[in-house]
């Protein structure tokens, strides 16, 4: 019964070093996400995937990385990282479709110094 | 774009008072509509959505959210507020992605929901 599944759960990153969040679900769910969280600004979308192969810019994916090989995983790499990307990012997946419900992971809090 | 408004960032009520959080969105068409809650260094679950029929949406621990088209409002609430309801509420709405036809949730800025014993 795992959902969404989500690691590291913490990290601290030195500027310029780059870093892969690990995403991965087992429900099955075509649809992916990646969002980060900062406060009193809600959920901004980075990058989300439609499939395995598929990916594409969400709102503010300048900084990231995506790729999907499987349709079970979605990882998000930083490269170069920057204070700016200090944030909570949570991944997400869903089944499909305008009313579908999306299953988040318990976050990665990343903190660049 | 569709947009969504959550007025008040923080909102404290009393144990056992009615709690009301506050949605307005923007869009174009027909929208969906979501509340999720986020507990303490969790991630987010659904609350509630509407989507078609009836406005009157029930959700989980005794949510509840009306859609009101001509006030473009969605919001919240709950008879009365239980300690377990302290936590940050996010209202979304679907917007459809330009590329593949999908579409994704735009989040507001939540609001934080604080229960004074």
């Amino acid at each position: 019964n795992a959902g969404v599944t989500q690691t590291p759960k913490f990290r601290i990153l030195k500027i310029g070093q780059s870093m892969t969040l690990q995403c991965t679900q087992d429900m099955n769910h075509n649809y992916m996400y990646w969002y980060r969280q900062d406060p009193g600004m809600g959920l901004k979308l980075i990058y989300y995937s439609v499939g395995a192969g598929i990916t594409d810019k969400g709102e503010v994916p300048n900084g990231y990385n995506v790729s999907r090989s499987t349709t079970e995983d979605f990882p998000l790499r930083l490269e170069l990282a920057a204070p700016s990307q200090t944030s909570v990012y949570f991944c997400a997946s869903s089944y499909g479709g305008s009313n579908t419900e999306a299953f988040f992971g318990q976050g990665t809090r990343l903190t660049v110094v | 774009a569709q947009s969504v408004t959550q007025l008040g960032s923080h909102v404290s009520v009393s144990e056992g008072a009615l709690v009301l959080l506050r949605c307005n969105y923007s869009s174009s068409v027909p929208p969906y509509l979501f509340w999720y809650v986020q507990y303490p260094n969790q991630g987010l679950q659904l609350l509630l959505k509407y989507t078609t029929g009836a406005t009157l949406v029930k959700g989980i621990n005794g949510f509840e959210a009306e859609f009101k088209k001509s006030e473009t409002s969605f919001h919240l609430t709950k008879p009365s507020a239980h300690m377990s309801d302290a936590a940050e509420y996010f209202c979304a709405v679907s917007e459809l992605l330009a590329n593949f036809g999908n579409e994704k949730l735009t989040f507001g800025t939540g609001t934080r929901l604080t229960i004074i014993p």
